[in-house]
């Protein structure tokens, strides 16, 4: 079953406004972590955002605000004052306990397209 | 951040020979390690979780002779994808939780792209 969904395979966005990314999650674990990355068409990995699930405010970093609500199962990436260099592939992430650990999936991404 | 290393960047071999990626963390002890494969425009998918003086925990549909796991020390961990074939060509990405951080975040590598001819 999949775990994080990510609707939105791919997003425009006019530089200088904001955008929000969706992703639903599903798990019975009472605490979990929810993660953003970034991955530029160069392949790395860039951890954005961070939200744990007994986290009471959204997390924000920078330009970067998560948008979680619990009760849906949502937890929805925020960019505000888009930048070129925001174009990329962006990936919502939990972790959450496996039979070996923790451990953390990733949903499908989304291509995030910001136009001058 | 803690930074994780990995090499080769970019590999191509002739199908039915081994290859070796590294993953190393280069400023913390990683007592697990993950082992991701992307494959284009695709998301990434956990192979397996590397565990240092341990065998590693492979996930469902992942084959364990196939792509060996070796963790021989809390700052390295290896993936050999034996006999590849071309099948096996894919973007294969090592991460590591910092133990020293409270989120958890994984530190990913700067991954490997794999081409077999």
């Amino acid at each position: 079953a999949q775990k994080i969904t990510q609707t939105q395979p791919g997003m425009f966005v006019q530089e200088k406004e904001a955008v929000t990314l969706d992703c639903t999650y599903d798990t019975s674990d009472p605490s979990y972590g929810l993660f953003w990355y970034k991955q530029p068409s160069s392949g790395e990995m860039i951890f954005l955002i961070y939200q744990g699930s007994y986290d009471q405010q959204n997390a924000t970093e920078g330009r970067y605000s998560l948008n979680f609500q619990k009760a849906r199962k949502s937890a929805n990436l925020v960019i505000s004052a888009s930048q070129l260099g925001d174009s990329a592939m962006y990936f919502c992430a939990m972790r959450e306990t496996g039979t070996g650990g923790f451990k953390t999936i990733f949903g499908a991404g989304t291509r995030l397209f910001v136009k001058a | 951040g803690a930074v994780v290393s990995q090499h080769p960047s970019r590999v191509i071999c002739k199908s039915g020979t081994s290859v070796k990626i590294e993953c190393r963390s280069l400023d913390f002890q990683a007592t697990t390690m993950f082992w991701y494969r992307q494959f284009p425009k695709q998301s990434l998918m956990l192979m397996a979780t590397s565990n240092e003086g341990s065998k590693a925990t492979y996930e469902q549909g992942v084959e364990k002779d196939k792509f060996l796991i070796n963790h021989a020390s809390l700052t390295l961990s290896t993936l050999t994808v034996t006999s590849a074939h071309p099948e096996d060509s894919s973007f294969y990405i090592c991460s590591a939780r910092d133990p020293r951080g409270n989120t958890g975040e994984l530190f990913f590598g700067e991954g490997s792209r794999l081409t077999v001819l």
